[in-house]
């Protein structure tokens, strides 16, 4: 059982908007940054935004992110068929002295 | 550009120990705010983090796995290793390993992983 909570799997049809919630308490979420992740089957996952909106050069600006109280999101507009993957959150937890990750949610955009 | 490649056996039986290296370039281990970071994932399941190095020798374990986890660093080598005592098959699971920036508080770049697969 993971410390963040994922839905499982989240769908939408191209050019749609999709979210994908993460929701922790108040020793993670509510006291540290929340970073997500990309990651397809195979391959190494990829950091593509933080809840303070800062992406990494090459991540387009249709993803997102925010945060209120001990939630995260993290948005994705224009969907493309090559944003299918396993997207997860994490952030540390000044309880645990851990980084912690969502169980993931998987996109798929049909 | 940073790159970061994991290496160790594909298998070991249980009860051994596991030792893994990342070997990276791109960045300095000597650098403020450089880390390297290790996470696995098991077949079909979530992201688990594992351990964390800082520039400063600061160590970060995942408490449920902290007795059976070491994490050291070769800065001249530009080499993090990463060992985990007794295995056990539950413990098979692809093993990540990843560049950690204080001023981004995230993972930024990630190494294609390893395969490590636990039987006898």
């Amino acid at each position: 059982q993971s410390v963040l909570t994922q839905p499982p799997s989240v769908s939408s049809a191209p050019g749609q908007k999709v979210t994908i919630s993460c929701s922790g308490s108040n020793s993670n979420i509510g006291k540290n940054y929340v970073s997500w992740y990309q990651h397809l089957p195979g391959t190494a996952p990829k950091f593509v935004i933080d809840d303070k909106n800062k992406r990494p050069s090459g991540i387009p600006d249709r993803f997102s992110a925010s945060k209120s109280g001990t939630s995260a999101t993290l948005g994705i507009t224009g969907l493309q068929i090559g944003d299918e993957a396993d997207y997860y959150c994490a952030t540390w937890d000044s309880s645990l002295n851990s980084w912690v990750f969502g169980g993931g949610t998987k996109l798929t955009v049909l | 550009q940073i790159t970061l490649k994991e290496s160790g056996p594909t298998q070991v039986r249980p009860t051994e120990t596991l030792t893994l290296t990342c070997s990276f370039s791109g960045f300095s281990l000597s650098t403020s705010g450089e880390g390297v970071g290790w996470i696995r994932q098991p077949p079909g399941k979530a992201l688990e983090w594992l351990a964390l190095i800082y520039w400063d020798d600061d160590d970060r374990y995942s408490p449920s796995l902290e007795t059976r986890l070491t994490i050291t660093k070769d800065t001249s080598k530009n080499r993090v290793v990463l060992t985990m005592t007794n295995m056990d098959p539950v413990d098979t699971a692809t093993y990540y390993c990843a560049h950690y920036n204080v001023y981004w508080a995230s993972y930024i770049w990630w190494g294609q992983g390893t395969l490590v697969t636990v039987s006898s």
